[in-house]
């Protein structure tokens, strides 16, 4: 049982805005840094978003990331067909001692 | 180029061990933590267990702590987890995964493996 709870899916058709909420807690969220997973089809899972908001050189400024409080939030605008795959949140949890994950969210475009 | 590549999935029977071993290569191993993170079968991302880049400290999910050890030799290059008392809910694909900073803490991890299938049955 995850403490990071997320949408299990959202969707959109092509160009549309996506947003995917990540809800967490005072000793994970609203403590520490978030970052976001990317994860397509098939493949390992790739870093989209780290420090709440900063993109690793590559990744598309389409994928934006926020947060307040114990909530964060990945937005995808312009979405694309390569984006259908699956999104985590994650971050470190003082209290677990240890790192947690959100539960995922399935990016589906129609 | 950053290459992590595990090694020793295996189907295993309840109660059983397993090591598996992770090769890094493309960076300075010991300048940074790493970490064993797992996915069952269609099922989420779970963090398993991390060590820094001395081997001086470890963390480890609930799930499987005092079951799970990790470990490294930065003179290899490798990456071990020895997995202790298998249960069925360990059954996974286990990722390699190296983290930006050296601690583990706070830092995103930046590379990940393909993964390796561990499977608990009988």
């Amino acid at each position: 049982q995850s403490v990071l709870t997320q949408p299990p899916s959202a969707s959109g058709t092509p160009g549309q805005r996506v947003s995917i909420s990540c809800s967490g807690g005072s000793s994970n969220i609203e403590s520490n840094t978030v970052k976001w997973y990317q994860q397509l089809p098939g493949t390992a899972p790739k870093l989209l978003i780290y420090t709440n908001n900063q993109r690793p050189s590559g990744v598309p400024d389409r994928f934006s990331g926020s947060k307040s409080g114990t909530s964060a939030s990945l937005a995808i605008s312009g979405l694309q067909s390569e984006d259908e795959g699956d999104y985590y949140c994650a971050t470190w949890d003082d209290s677990l001692n240890g790192y947690v994950f959100g539960t995922g969210t399935k990016v589906t475009v129609l | 180029e950053v290459q992590l590549v595990e090694s020793g999935g295996v189907v295993v029977q309840p109660g059983g061990s397993r090591r598996l071993s992770c090769a890094a290569s493309g960076f300075t191993f010991d300048d940074h933590a790493m970490h064993w993170v797992r996915q069952a079968p269609g099922k989420g991302l779970e963090w398993v267990s991390l060590i820094s880049w001395d081997g001086g400290i470890t963390h480890y999910a609930d799930s499987v702590k005092g079951r799970f050890t990790i470990s490294r030799d930065n003179s290899k290059n490798s990456l071990y987890l020895q997995m202790n008392s298998l249960r069925a809910e360990d059954t996974a694909l286990y990722y390699c995964v190296k983290d930006q900073g050296s601690s583990g803490y706070f830092e995103p991890f930046d590379y990940w493996g393909q993964g390796t299938l561990v499977t608990v049955s009988s």
